[in-house]
């Protein structure tokens, strides 16, 4: 079963409005976790990494004000879209890590963000 | 500098047969990570295979494998007896552990077409 769970898997909404999108984390406690964006047909751009109970780290060009990313618990971690125009339609995706070096890092099931 | 490169936006293969998928990468890192992962229609991230920079075998899982060629830094997913059900986006990533960076930088991705 799913490690990390992402809802809501598809979401429309108008613009202006606000939607969040959640990341959790099941069986674990996650220190770290990152939202990226994925356009039709093209990679996975990392927008931000969100740290517990700190501020997240924005990628350079990702407008902190327009997404933010709350990081309140160790299985939580949530990224709004404020003031959503349509450009904003994308595919969201969070991943999850249990830190250190290897590789334990686990991906939400996504979520479509449509913006009309 | 591109840190992820796939070189093929598209590959077609013939049901039964074995596809390799190219990849190569540019760090300066000394310690990291190279993943595979396999995205359908869908939008999930399916994790396949992971590689750390000093492992020395080459990675399998089931009938994925890795060639990895550090010098060359290439890190190439080699699927065997191709089934329809791979059809789908391939992305190569990498993680850069010496910089204490945990997010994953994707390639551009590949889309495997398996034909009956």
């Amino acid at each position: 079963g799913a490690v990390v769970s992402q809802h809501p898997s598809r979401v429309i909404c108008k613009s202006g409005t606000s939607v969040k999108i959640e990341c959790r984390s099941l069986d674990f406690q996650a220190t770290t976790m990152f939202w990226y964006r994925q356009f039709p047909k093209k990679s996975l751009m990392l927008m931000a990494t969100s740290n517990e109970g700190s501020k997240a780290t924005y990628e350079q060009g990702v407008e902190k004000d327009k997404f933010l990313i709350n990081h309140a618990s160790l299985t939580l971690s949530t990224l709004t879209v404020t003031s959503a125009h349509p450009e904003d339609s994308s595919f969201y995706i969070c991943s999850a890590s249990t830190g250190g070096r290897g590789n334990t890092i686990y991906f939400g099931e996504g979520s479509w963000l449509t913006v009309v | 500098a591109q840190k992820i490169t796939q070189t093929q936006p598209g590959m077609f293969v013939q049901e039964k047969e074995a596809v390799t998928l190219d990849c190569t990468y540019d760090t300066s890192d000394q310690s990291y990570g190279l993943f595979w992962y396999k995205q359908p229609s869908s939008g999930e991230m399916i994790f396949l295979i992971y590689q750390g920079s000093y492992d020395e075998q080459n990675a399998t899982e089931g009938r994925y494998s890795l060639n990895f060629q550090k010098a060359r830094k290439s890190a190439n997913l080699v699927i065997s007896a191709s089934q329809l059900g791979d059809s789908a986006m391939y992305f190569c990533a990498m993680r850069e552990t010496d910089t204490g960076r945990r997010a994953l930088t994707f390639g551009s991705g590949t889309r495997l077409q398996v034909q009956p």
